[in-house]
C-alpha cells in the first residue's frame, strides 16, 4: 500500500527564515502529488499540485515543490516565511490505481514574528 | 460560491447513539469522500463514492456507513457510535473529469463520543 512520510512533525522558524518541509512516498510507479494546507480552525486548502513536466511547480503564496522520482521525494520550500504561514501541512500522494489520496501525518508549522 | 459544506460543525454524543454528518457539494463533481483526522496520523480515508448509488470502502471503514442517492450529498453515519471515533471529520469531493483529481474540502465536523 502507498505511505507518505513527513518528518518534521514541527517546525518552529522566525519571520524570514527560509523553510523547507520534507515528504517521502513509497509508490514506485506513476504518481499525482499535492501540498494541502490547513490554517487554525479552517479546512484544507490545495498549497500545489505535480501533475507532470516540469518538477519543480510553484504554487501560491510564494510556495513551491521539487518533485524528485530518484528519491521518491516532493519537498515543499519558501524562501522567506511569514507570521501567517503558521498553519499546519500535509503531503498527498495520488497513485493511477486510486481514487483516493494518501495523506502523511502533517507537520506543524509555527512561525514566530 | 462553490463550496463544500458539512453539518454540524460540532457535536457531541455519547456511545451507541446513532448520528449523520451531511455533506453536500455545489459543483455536480462525481467523487466524493470521507476522512477522519487524527493527531500524528494525518487523514484517512473511510468511504468513498464514485458516483450516485456507487459507494466503497476506504481504509478505515469500520463502524461507518455512507449512502449516495442524490449527486451532490453524502452522508456519514455512525450507527453506533465509540469513543475511538471521536475525531475530526472531513468531507471532499472532486470532479471525475479534473486531470489531476483536485479535492475540494469541507470545513470539517469535530466529533467527540463520550
Amino acid at each position: 500500500a502507498q505511505s507518505v512520510s513527513q518528518h518534521n512533525h514541527h517546525v518552529i522558524l522566525s519571520e524570514a527564515a527560509s523553510l523547507e518541509l520534507g515528504c517521502n512516498y513509497s509508490y514506485g510507479g506513476t504518481v499525482n502529488l499535492f501540498w494541502y494546507v490547513q490554517y487554525p480552525g479552517q479546512h484544507l486548502q490545495l498549497l500545489l499540485k505535480y501533475f507532470s513536466g516540469d518538477p519543480l511547480v510553484k504554487g501560491i503564496k510564494g510556495f513551491e515543490a521539487e518533485f524528485i522520482k530518484s528519491k521518491f521525494s516532493f519537498n515543499l520550500r519558501k524562501p522567506s516565511v511569514q507570521w501567517s504561514d503558521t498553519a499546519e501541512y500535509f503531503c498527498a500522494v495520488k497513485d493511477t490505481g486510486r481514487r483516493a489520496l494518501t495523506f502523511g501525518s502533517g507537520t506543524r508549522l509555527q512561525v514566530q514574528p | 460560491e462553490a463550496q463544500v459544506t458539512q453539518n454540524p460543525r460540532y457535536l457531541i454524543t455519547v456511545t451507541g447513539k446513532k448520528l449523520t454528518v451531511t455533506c453536500s457539494q455545489n459543483m455536480n463533481h462525481e467523487y466524493m469522500s470521507w476522512y477522519r483526522q487524527d493527531p500524528g496520523l494525518g487523514l484517512r480515508q473511510i468511504y468513498y463514492s464514485m458516483n450516485v448509488e456507487v459507494t466503497d470502502k476506504g481504509d478505515v471503514p469500520e463502524g461507518y456507513k455512507v449512502s449516495r442517492k442524490e449527486k451532490r450529498n453524502f452522508p456519514l453515519i455512525l450507527e453506533s457510535p465509540s469513543p475511538n471515533q471521536t475525531s475530526l471529520y472531513f468531507c471532499a469531493s472532486s470532479s471525475r473529469d479534473s486531470v489531476s483529481y483536485e479535492q475540494y474540502f469541507g470545513p470539517g465536523t469535530r466529533l467527540t463520543v463520550t
